[in-house]
């Protein structure tokens, strides 16, 4: 159980286009779900929560208006990257909480694979 | 910065042999969680220890906590090569919300 996908694994896009990734809990009703970026050979940062139904909290120095979250049901989130550039290449890494329900750990996150994307 | 510290950054070990990484973080914090990542993959969650526990046991996994010196140790026993991979502390920064540390990659060497 506490399986978490995301789509797509992997994505090339020119400068300037717009990319959309998104985070599915697929056993599980996810009350908050995170975004993450990540560098080659670094830790994760964190870029924001959203909580079903309501607008997602950035952390400082994350531009809401280029990272478009959107957390439209309870077992969907999405990241939007908005006119990417080559500075926007990266691993973005979505993690769901259920919250305490349905039995799971709300203090565990359960992780997607993952998705990499090159802005050419 | 947003993150805690651990080290060392880089292990490099025989199979068989004990991998101990540590961590050490800033503020309080109700509990910690250690989490496992193989190269390019999501991360998987290894162990939570509360800020009232000073050692927890997960198979090969043995987790102690400091909360005095704010620090915590992950023990991995009689390693395999299948534990190469990342690994992370994460402290809590609010409800569900979870910073990680700056990892370390622990390399077993066949």
């Amino acid at each position: 159980g506490a399986v978490v996908s995301q789509h797509p694994s992997w994505v090339i896009c020119k400068s300037g286009t717009s990319v959309k990734i998104e985070c599915r809990s697929l056993d599980f009703q996810a009350t908050t779900m995170f975004w993450y970026r990540q560098f080659p050979k670094q830790s994760l940062m964190l870029m924001a929560t959203s909580n079903e139904g309501s607008k997602a909290t950035y952390e400082q120095g994350v531009e809401k208006d280029k990272f478009l979250i959107n957390h439209a049901s309870l077992t969907l989130s999405t990241l939007t990257v908005t006119s990417a550039h080559p500075e926007d290449s990266s691993f973005y890494i979505c993690s769901a909480s259920s919250g305490g329900r349905e039995g799971i750990s709300e203090e565990t996150q359960y992780f997607g694979p993952g998705t990499r994307l090159l802005v050419l | 910065s947003q993150q805690g510290e651990e080290d060392p950054q880089a292990l490099s070990i025989q199979e068989g042999e004990n991998a101990t990484m540590n961590c050490s973080y800033k503020t309080s914090i109700n509990n910690l969680q250690w989490y496992r990542q193989n190269s390019g993959r999501g991360l998987v969650h290894l162990i939570l220890i509360r800020s009232n526990e000073r050692e927890k046991h997960s198979g090969r996994l043995r987790v102690t906590l400091d909360t005095s010196k704010k620090s915590s140790s992950l023990l991995i026993t009689a390693s395999r090569a299948a534990d190469t991979a990342s690994y992370f502390c994460a402290t809590e920064r609010g409800t569900y919300k979870y910073i990680f540390g700056t990892g370390t990659r622990l390399k077993v060497l066949a």
